[in-house]
């Protein structure tokens, strides 16, 4: 059964500040791994997509490594601002194209201005 | 571009009484869809997910049912009800061969 782990649970910092947030899975054979952002009440914004032979992604700030020998995914927020805050979910792709994704339960960050 | 839309965006129902959830995609054709569940205090659960029209695989057995009677429209349905169907339903789509998953803004189910 592929499990998917994120830590920390949840994370407080002050502006400005870099922050590495972790997500790591049991089974290596991945298709792709998704970073997602949810606000309060809202639905799932895609923020980076690392197919299984990429090893990061970058868009803006953030940036998501996948090392898969060592089933680790990190993603990597510089310069945090206040509308960071946000749930940060990770999602593993096992089937494929239309394979389902099995998500982490997130991490809860607050950017403290 | 791409939209999806998901209705209503909240409803309470009573244990026993039937349900309806409806998303439509636009800007695209023939995608894949999915339905999703998060409970409380669980992670996002996905419940069914759609190839085309028709199509329609269960992940989990459950009180509940899919059915896509159009290209872009995809719909969850339930007969009766259970205090377990309370979550948060979210309706995801991606193009058939990427695998990047693109999620609806949410309806909010509780049952009472």
């Amino acid at each position: 059964k592929q499990e998917v782990t994120q830590i920390p649970a949840a994370l407080s910092v002050p502006e400005g500040e870099n922050l590495v947030l972790n997500c790591s899975f049991t089974d290596s054979a991945i298709y792709n791994l998704q970073w997602f952002r949810q606000d309060p009440g809202k639905g799932l914004t895609s923020l980076l997509l690392i197919q299984s032979s990429q090893r990061e992604q970058t868009s803006g700030r953030l940036n998501a490594s996948l090392d898969k020998s060592s089933g680790r995914s990190t993603l990597y927020i510089a310069a945090s601002q206040p509308g960071d805050s946000a749930t940060y979910l990770c999602a593993l792709n096992y089937g494929g194209s239309q394979g389902n994704l099995i998500f982490g339960k997130g991490t809860k960050l607050s950017v403290k201005p | 571009s791409q939209t999806i839309h998901q209705w209503p965006a909240t409803l309470v129902q009573p244990v026993g009484s039937p349900l309806s959830l409806e998303c439509t995609v636009e800007g695209t054709s023939n995608p894949n869809l999915y339905w999703y569940r998060q409970a409380a205090g669980r992670g996002l659960q996905l419940l069914f997910y759609s190839v085309g029209i028709g199509q329609i695989s269960s992940e989990v057995p459950q009180n509940l049912s899919a059915s896509r009677p159009q290209d872009r429209q995809f719909i969850l349905s339930s007969k009766k009800l259970l205090l377990s169907d309370s979550g948060f339903y979210l309706c995801a789509w991606s193009v058939q061969g990427a695998g990047e998953q693109y999620f609806g803004p949410g309806t909010r189910l509780t049952v009472t």
